[in-house]
């Protein structure tokens, strides 16, 4: 069946840092693909999504491209803050319209 | 708007007990998911409703059921409570059935004792 695969954390960074949380998929057909954040205490947010191949996301300084070649949505930003720390999930949806969470990827940034 | 809310927060039970956890959606949503997040386990969906229906279940046992009122509202019950089921969990609302993008609440901290 569908499944997502990201890197275990926790991933710990000083401030200004090169984030790279990686994100593999196995999915049938042609998913649409998202990150969402959960901060502490809160539910999750949606972060970006992609919705066919070469798609790019953005938002918040964040960015992920759709590579079906690799089936990756690997998620990157330039340069973090102390208030990007969370829990990054990278997610799939397929063709049974059922969404499929990876284990999430806790981030430090460190000021 | 208000986003969406889960009551109560925070919830203590024994086990065999029963529990019922509600979801408000954003207004004008019809579309509620439930899901549990646990640290091993990660998010797993677990029912989706829409227009009092469901529309999609995960792979959870009968020990787990929810309803939609024609508000929109949701609850879910868990019957004969395990140790195991202590968890957060989290409610989604979206606009229509699509998963394009969900909207979720803070979430209701279930633990077993």
């Amino acid at each position: 069946g569908d499944s997502v695969t990201q890197m275990e954390g926790p991933v710990t960074l000083s401030e200004e840092a090169f984030l790279t949380i990686n994100c593999t998929y196995t999915a049938t057909g042609y998913p649409s693909l998202f990150w969402y954040v959960q901060y502490p205490g809160e539910g999750l947010q949606l972060l970006l999504k992609a919705t066919k191949a070469d798609d790019k996301g953005s938002n918040k300084g964040f960015e992920a491209t759709y590579r079906k070649e690799t089936t990756s949505f690997h998620l990157e930003k330039g340069s973090v803050q102390v208030s990007d720390s969370a829990v990054y999930f990278c997610a799939l949806t397929g063709r049974d319209d059922k969404i499929i969470f990876g284990k999430g990827t806790r981030l430090h940034i460190l000021p | 708007k208000a986003g969406v809310t889960q009551t109560p927060r925070y919830l203590i039970k024994t086990r065999g007990q029963q529990v019922t956890l509600s979801c408000s959606p954003i207004s004008g949503h019809r579309s509620v998911s439930w899901y549990q997040q646990t640290p091993g386990q990660g998010l797993q969906f677990l029912f989706e409703y829409f227009s009092e229906t469901q529309r999609n279940k995960g792979n959870f046992p009968g020990r787990f059921s929810g309803r939609q009122f024609s508000n929109s509202r949701s609850e879910m019950n868990v019957s004969t409570l395990e140790l195991g089921d202590s968890a957060l969990y989290l409610c989604a609302s979206s606009s229509r059935v699509s998963y394009n993008e969900q909207f979720f609440g803070p979430g209701t901290r279930l633990t077993v004792l």
